[in-house]
């Protein structure tokens, strides 16, 4: 079974408004939770990393203001796009490696199902 | 910095035919190496790992073994089936993130 799980599958914005996404860890604690965010036909691309209980560093280009990381329990870390623009729209992943034990092994990450974001 | 490179695709083979996904890379240190796969529609899901130099990765009838001397990481299955179309990443994990190849489409017909 999952044991990253991501909320909402697939949802539709209109433009300015904001959208969150959730991404919660199962049966293990996630110390660090990871971001990305995939184009047609392309790799995933990293948006930034987070650890629980500090600021997430963001990657190079990566507008900061525009996509915030909370990152507030072991469990749980939140995306929200913010204003958001047709040219957000695209598939976001998010993927959590643990502190330990036998699902979050420090050095395997599991991924969320992904999100589908359309802005219209 | 950590890279990874994947054959690029797609890669178009009858059912029951053999598979590879050649994969190299490039990092630092001793990373652990994975394949995910990403099925039409759906998010990324391990396929398979080796977290050190001569191990083998399997699942669901893939392998792939951990090759330090060549710095690869190559997928293969014996007898690929119609359900194994999806695409294939190849990743490493370093001292921090994870870094992906491009991705490999695979495409299967009956």
């Amino acid at each position: 079974g999952a044991v990253v799980s991501q909320h909402p599958s697939w949802v539709i914005c209109k433009s300015g408004t904001s959208v969150k996404i959730e991404c919660r860890s199962l049966d293990f604690q996630a110390t660090t939770m990871f971001w990305y965010r995939q184009f047609p036909k392309q790799s995933l691309m990293l948006m930034a990393t987070s650890n629980e209980g500090s600021k997430a560093t963001y990657e190079q280009g990566v507008e900061k203001d525009k996509f915030l990381i909370n990152h507030a329990s072991l469990t749980l870390s939140t995306l929200t796009v913010t204003s958001a623009h047709p040219e957000d729209s695209s598939f976001y992943i998010c993927s959590a490696r643990g502190a330990g034990g036998s699902l979050g092994s420090g050095n395997t990450i599991y991924f969320g199902e992904g999100s589908w974001l359309t802005v219209v | 910095g950590d890279s990874v490179t994947q054959m690029e695709g797609p890669v178009t083979l009858s059912e029951e035919a053999f598979l590879t996904i050649n994969c190299t890379y490039t990092a630092t240190g001793y990373p652990s190496l994975f394949w995910y796969v990403q099925y039409p529609g759906e998010g990324l899901q391990l396929l398979l790992k080796a977290t050190k130099a001569d191990d083998k990765g399997s699942n669901k009838g893939f392998e792939a073994t951990y090759r330090k001397e060549t710095t690869s990481f190559h997928l293969e299955k014996g007898s690929v089936q119609v359900s194994d179309s999806a695409v294939y990443f190849c990743a490493l994990s370093g001292r921090s993130t994870l870094t992906f190849g491009k991705g490999t489409m695979l495409l299967v017909s009956p």
